[in-house]
């Protein structure tokens, strides 16, 4: 069966500090791989997605970056973490071809 | 420019009756729908979904309706259970999409009474 694994489940940095979130799936090849964000009383807001090995794709300029540098892996990055980078993230992957999204159990990231 | 939208911020229903919680979208070459259900500091859950090619999908006390015409879509809950409390996102996609980047609405949050 397939899994997804999405750590630390929380995180408190200081702005200006970096970021790596890093998310893996098993049990599964090729996936199509997200990562959302829901800030304090938001939607989820699509970041950036990936079909393939070093394939990304983002939905929303920011101060954010992803990579994929493994097929079942998918890291969230920054080099200087602000504020408004608060919020929770997730992961999610699909097969591809299909709806069905997948997420992880997800990070509180609080920027201090 | 919001594409999907739940309107209704949170919901309040007694245990046993009918939850409805509703979504509207703006964009027309969404074709597939979906409702997940969240609780706090975990990650969504997968509810049901419905292809536009119909117009009701039905999974046990969960319906959703989908009204194309009026780009309207509603998750019926009966009858309503005190674990049924959460938050509940709507979201959309179109085939054209490759990567099959779901849309979500901003939530609804349901709260079922006792």
């Amino acid at each position: 069966s397939q899994t997804i694994h999405q750590w630390p489940a929380t995180l408190v940095q200081p702005v200006g500090s970096p970021l790596s979130l890093e998310c893996t799936v098993e049990g599964t090849s090729n996936p199509n791989l997200y990562w959302y964000r829901q800030a304090a009383g938001r939607g989820l807001q699509l970041l950036f997605y990936s079909v393939g090995i070093g394939q990304i794709s983002s939905e929303v300029p920011q101060n954010l970056s992803a990579s994929r540098p493994q097929d079942r892996q998918f890291i969230l990055s920054s080099k200087k973490l602000l504020l408004s980078d608060s919020g929770f993230y997730l992961c999610a992957w699909s097969p591809g071809g299909s709806y069905g999204y997948t997420f992880g159990s997800g990070t509180r990231l609080t920027v201090v | 420019d919001q594409q999907v939208k739940q309107n209704s911020p949170s919901l309040s229903v007694q245990e046993g009756r009918i939850s409805i919680l509703n979504c509207d979208y703006t964009n027309s070459m969404f074709d597939y729908f979906l409702w997940y259900k969240k609780y706090p500091a975990e990650g969504p859950t997968f509810l049901i979904s419905i292809s536009s090619i119909k117009d009701k999908n039905e999974d046990g006390r969960f319906t959703v309706f989908l009204n194309k015409s009026a780009k309207h879509l509603s998750l019926h809950i009966v009858p309503s259970q005190p674990g049924d409390s959460a938050v509940y996102f709507c979201a959309a996609s179109a085939s054209y999409n490759a990567g099959n980047m779901l849309t979500f609405g901003g939530g609804t949050r349901l709260m079922v009474k006792p």
